[in-house]
């Protein structure tokens, strides 16, 4: 089984850094996901782990542990914009499955 | 342009009645994925399929129902053993062991009338 743990609300100030973490227990491990979503919309592309280490895009970065377990995306230079869910999903190896945690709701305010 | 594309955006459904939401996908992707959102949660997993004709129950597969016939289309019957429906309904698809991204379609919101 996999169990995906994220913590439920975080909050910041416009312009500031956010960490969100995602703790992972699963069978297996081919692929961490972190998507944006937007209150009643499909979920979006953030960024993609299935080696150790930091992936950056711009203001969003992502950085995987898989001897831990462990995964965090950091949000830089918040904007008003960046107010949504974020979702962490794992992917296992031996069935394709995706598993998505509960998400993470992040409120940015001025 | 490729992508998933997901009928219909918004459905209503009788007590009693069986629905049916569509997904296609035109990404060549071997797996597809259907999940339930309810507000303010996260996404559940009902079915998902690696292969054309074959397919797994995800972690709350009662009262829900799929066929995988061809590649591109994913089709979630919503059957009235499902007791509470109402929710919003999430198609997607992946390349694969080594797809780096999870393609979404836009959704279908069922409720209950």
């Amino acid at each position: 089984g996999q169990n995906i743990d994220q913590p439920t609300e975080m909050t910041a100030t416009e312009g500031a850094i956010v960490q969100i973490n995602c703790t992972y227990q699963t069978s297996g491990f081919n692929g961490l996901f972190w998507y944006q979503q937007h209150a009643g919309e499909a979920p979006t592309f953030l960024s993609y782990n299935v080696l150790d280490g930091l992936e950056e895009k711009g203001r969003f970065s992502s950085f995987l542990s898989r001897s831990k377990g462990y995964s965090y995306l950091l949000l830089k230079e918040l904007q008003m914009k960046d107010s949504a869910s974020y979702l962490c999903a794992v992917r296992d190896p031996n069935d394709y499955k995706l598993s998505f945690g509960a998400g993470t709701t992040v409120t940015v305010r001025a | 342009d490729g992508g998933i594309t997901q009928s219909p955006k918004y459905l209503f459904r009788k007590e009693g009645q069986n629905v049916t939401l569509s997904c296609e996908q035109n990404l060549n992707h071997d797996a597809m994925y259907w999940y339930r959102q309810d507000p303010g949660q996260g996404l559940r997993l009902i079915y998902y399929s690696q292969i054309v004709n074959d397919f797994q129950k995800g972690d709350i597969a009662e009262g829900y129902s799929v066929s995988r016939e061809k590649k591109e289309s994913f089709p979630l019957t919503v059957t009235s053993a499902q007791k509470n429906p109402t929710a919003f309904y999430l198609c997607a698809s992946n390349g694969g062991p080594s797809g780096n991204t999870i393609y979404f379609g836009e959704g279908s919101w069922l409720t209950v009338v």
